[in-house]
């Protein structure tokens, strides 16, 4: 079964600090690398996503690095704001289903950034 | 522009019990997506359809149906509830399938099964 796993589970930051969230997949059949911003009582909204050809893609304080080799892509968040407090999800569109949409979630990093 | 809405917001179920949780997207997108939200275990594809009268398996479809008569509306059956089916259920769509297309979820769904 095509995985990919999040880490940590929970993150606390101060305000200003770099938030790293990494995620990790077993096989090499994915296509595409979404993350997603879920705030409580609401359905994740895309963040920023990346292409497997890419090493590394920014967008203003939320930057994505794709590790092909190492089977490994991670979100950094800079100058983290309580704004950004939230749960954070990676994903991936596993290869042949470029044709449905479908995604793989993590398991979620629950994101808290102290004032 | 309303995007995707679900309903109900919030649903108590008893064991044996079945209902339909609703789902309208007003973007007019050809795909649609049912998945459920576990605790720690992020977001599981339940059913998709990828246009009005095409509908097709996910992960996790065991304990439900879906039906895809317009493009607008994608609802979701649980027959014969069980607590195994407490959740959190987001309904999502997108215009198409291309990497890079946005998938729009809804605000969820809180079931409880008891």
């Amino acid at each position: 079964q095509q995985q990919v796993k999040q880490s940590p589970q929970s993150l606390i930051v101060q305000k200003g600090g770099i938030s790293i969230i990494n995620c990790a997949y077993e096989n090499t059949a994915f296509d595409y690398f979404p993350w997603y911003q879920q705030f409580p009582g609401k359905g994740p909204a895309l963040l920023i996503a990346i292409r497997p050809d890419v090493s590394e893609k920014k967008e203003g304080r939320f930057t994505i690095s794709f590790n092909k080799s190492a089977k490994q892509f991670s979100l950094h968040i800079m100058d983290s704001q309580p704004g950004d407090s939230a749960t954070y999800f990676c994903a991936a569109i596993p290869h042949g289903s470029s044709n449905t949409g479908k995604l793989i979630f993590g398991q979620g990093t629950t994101l808290q950034v102290k004032p | 522009n309303a995007g995707v809405t679900q309903t109900p917001k919030f649903r108590i179920l008893k064991i044996g019990q079945s209902m339909t949780l609703q789902c309208t997207q007003d973007m007019n997108h050809n795909y649609m997506y049912w998945y459920r939200q576990d605790p720690g275990m992020g977001l599981k594809l339940i059913y998709y359809s990828v246009g009005a009268g095409i509908t097709d398996k996910g992960e996790v479809p065991n304990g439900y149906n879906v039906s895809r008569s317009t493009t607008e509306d994608f609802p979701l059956r649980l027959e014969l509830a069980a607590p195994s089916q407490t959740s959190v259920y987001f309904c999502a769509s997108s215009y198409s399938a291309d990497r890079g297309n946005t998938i729009y979820f809804g605000e969820g769904s809180w079931l409880t099964v008891v």
